[in-house]
C-alpha cells in the first residue's frame, strides 16, 4: 500500500541553525501539508501546498517557515533560524484532492526535530 | 470555529472488552469528522472518516464511531478490545472555513491489560 514517508526521523540541532525536513508524499496525490505536535499537545496544521504554491497557513507558520516542491517527489519543510520552541514533531500528509471532507489526509511517520 | 474534544486523556481496559473513547465536536454547521490512529513510532492512520452519508461509520479493524447531532459527540467504539489496539487516538474536524485544515483533539491513550 502507498504511504508517505518522511526523513529523517529524528533531528538534532543547534538553536539559530537551519533544518530542512523532508517527505516524499505518495505518488499520485496532488495536495501536501504540514502538521506539527509539540510534546503533550495537539496536532496542528501548519500549511497546505499545491501546484506549487501555497494555499493555506496558520499563524504558526510565519517568515522562518518555507516549503518547497523541489523535484516530482519530495516535499520539504525548512526552518531558517530554529528556535527551542520549533521543538516538536513534524507530520507531512497528502491527499489526491484538498476537500478535508471530501478526501483523506495521508500522513507520514514524522520527523522528531529537537532543539538545543 | 470548529474544535473537538477528547475526554480522558488516558483510557484502559481488559482484553476483549468494550472500547469507548470519548469525542465531543463544536461546529455551527454539519462537520467532516474523523478518527486516527497512531501506533508506536508510526504515522497518523485514519480509522474512518463521517462526511454525512451515515451516522454510524464502520472504520477499520473493527472500530465504528456514531455521529450524534443532537449531542455534539462523535465517540468511538469497538466491542471486544485486542492487545494490538494499544495506541494513541485522535478525534478531528475538518474546518468548514478551509478546503485543507483538520483539526485535532488532544488524544486518547488506549491501554489493554492481558
Amino acid at each position: 500500500e502507498p504511504e508517505v514517508t518522511q526523513t529523517p526521523s529524528h533531528q538534532v540541532t543547534q538553536m539559530g541553525q537551519e533544518v530542512i525536513l523532508r517527505c516524499v508524499p505518495i505518488s499520485n496525490h496532488l495536495y501536501f501539508y504540514w502538521y506539527r505536535q509539540i510534546l503533550g499537545q495537539k496536532v496542528e496544521f501548519l500549511v497546505s501546498f499545491y501546484n506549487n504554491e501555497i494555499s493555506e497557513k496558520s499563524e504558526i507558520f510565519d517568515d522562518q517557515f518555507s516549503v518547497e516542491r523541489p523535484d516530482g517527489s519530495n516535499f520539504t519543510l525548512k526552518i531558517r533560524s530554529t528556535k527551542l520552541e520549533d521543538s516538536a514533531m513534524y507530520f507531512c500528509a497528502s491527499s489526491e484532492a484538498m476537500s478535508a471532507g471530501g478526501d483523506t489526509q495521508y500522513f507520514g511517520p514524522g520527523t522528531r526535530l529537537t532543539v538545543l | 470555529a470548529q474544535s473537538v474534544t477528547q475526554l480522558g486523556s488516558h483510557v484502559s481496559v481488559s482484553e476483549g472488552a468494550l472500547v469507548l473513547l470519548r469525542c465531543n465536536y463544536s461546529s455551527s454547521v454539519p462537520p467532516y469528522l474523523f478518527w486516527y490512529v497512531q501506533y508506536p513510532n508510526q504515522g497518523l492512520q485514519l480509522l474512518l472518516k463521517y462526511t454525512s452519508a451515515a451516522t454510524l461509520v464502520k472504520g477499520i479493524n473493527g472500530f465504528e464511531a456514531e455521529f450524534k447531532k443532537s449531542e455534539t459527540s462523535f465517540h468511538l467504539t469497538k466491542p471486544s478490545a485486542h492487545m494490538s489496539d494499544a495506541a494513541e487516538y485522535f478525534c478531528a474536524v475538518s474546518d468548514q472555513s478551509s478546503a485543507s485544515k483538520i483539526i485535532f483533539g488532544s488524544g486518547t491513550r488506549l491501554s489493554i491489560r492481558p
